[in-house]
């Protein structure tokens, strides 16, 4: 069966620090990747996602990055966090020939 | 825009009773839709995937799907304190790596 985790659960970091968060999945290959973030009562904007290792697709302008180093590892990044970076990060998976996605456990991020 | 649009609510339903979701979308060649159930301060979790119109049963769940009038519901009876969560509902993006376009989410309490 196959498993979806991110690290850390929960950070609290100053505005203007570096970030990085980390999704991988186990037990299937080349999957299709996504990072979602959802803002506190809102729902879920889709930031990046990735059909292959080293392609990534941007869906929001904004100070975040991510990459694609290994078939099953997301990573999401920040050179300089904002207040407005503060957020559930959610990792998704998909299979290359569906629509279905399914969540990790996110990553609670409080930018101060 | 696509656009999928859901009831914020919150909505409260008895114990017991049928709890309606209501969902629609603008993208008229959409064809798949799910939706998903989200605990508060956890991830989403597919609950109910459905491809063509009319009914689709899983348990207490009913998904039902219009593509005509493109609306699509859930449907939970015999409802419990346990289904008390945010429902997601999404549909599918044609282009691009399977993306999904979310509702922002319908809150549901069920009292006891």
């Amino acid at each position: 069966s196959q498993t979806i985790h991110q690290w850390p659960a929960t950070l609290v970091q100053p505005v203007g620090s570096p970030l990085s968060l980390e999704c991988t999945v186990e037990g299937t290959s080349n999957p299709n990747l996504y990072w979602y973030r959802q803002a506190a009562g809102r729902g879920l904007q889709l930031l990046f996602y990735s059909v292959g290792i080293g392609q990534i697709s941007s869906e929001v302008p904004q100070n975040l990055s991510a990459s694609r180093p290994q078939d099953r590892q997301f990573i999401l990044s920040s050179k300089k966090l904002l207040l407005s970076d503060s957020g559930f990060y959610l990792c998704a998976w998909n299979y290359g020939g569906g629509y279905e996605q399914y969540f990790g456990p996110g990553t609670r991020l409080t930018v101060t | 825009q696509k656009e999928v649009e859901q009831n914020s609510g919150p909505l409260s339903v008895p114990e017991g009773a049928i709890a309606s979701l209501n969902c629609t979308y603008s993208d008229r060649v959409s064809q798949s839709f799910f939706w998903y159930r989200q605990y508060s301060g956890k991830s989403p979790e597919l609950i109910m995937s459905i491809y063509s119109n009319g009914d689709k049963e899983d348990g207490r769940f009913t998904a039902q799907l219009n593509k005509a009038s493109q609306y699509v519901s859930l449907l939970i009876r015999d409802s419990q304190p346990s289904d008390s969560a945010t429902y997601l509902c999404a549909v599918n993006v044609i282009q691009g790596a399977q993306k999904l376009v979310f509702g922002q989410g319908t809150r549901l309490t069920i009292n006891p």
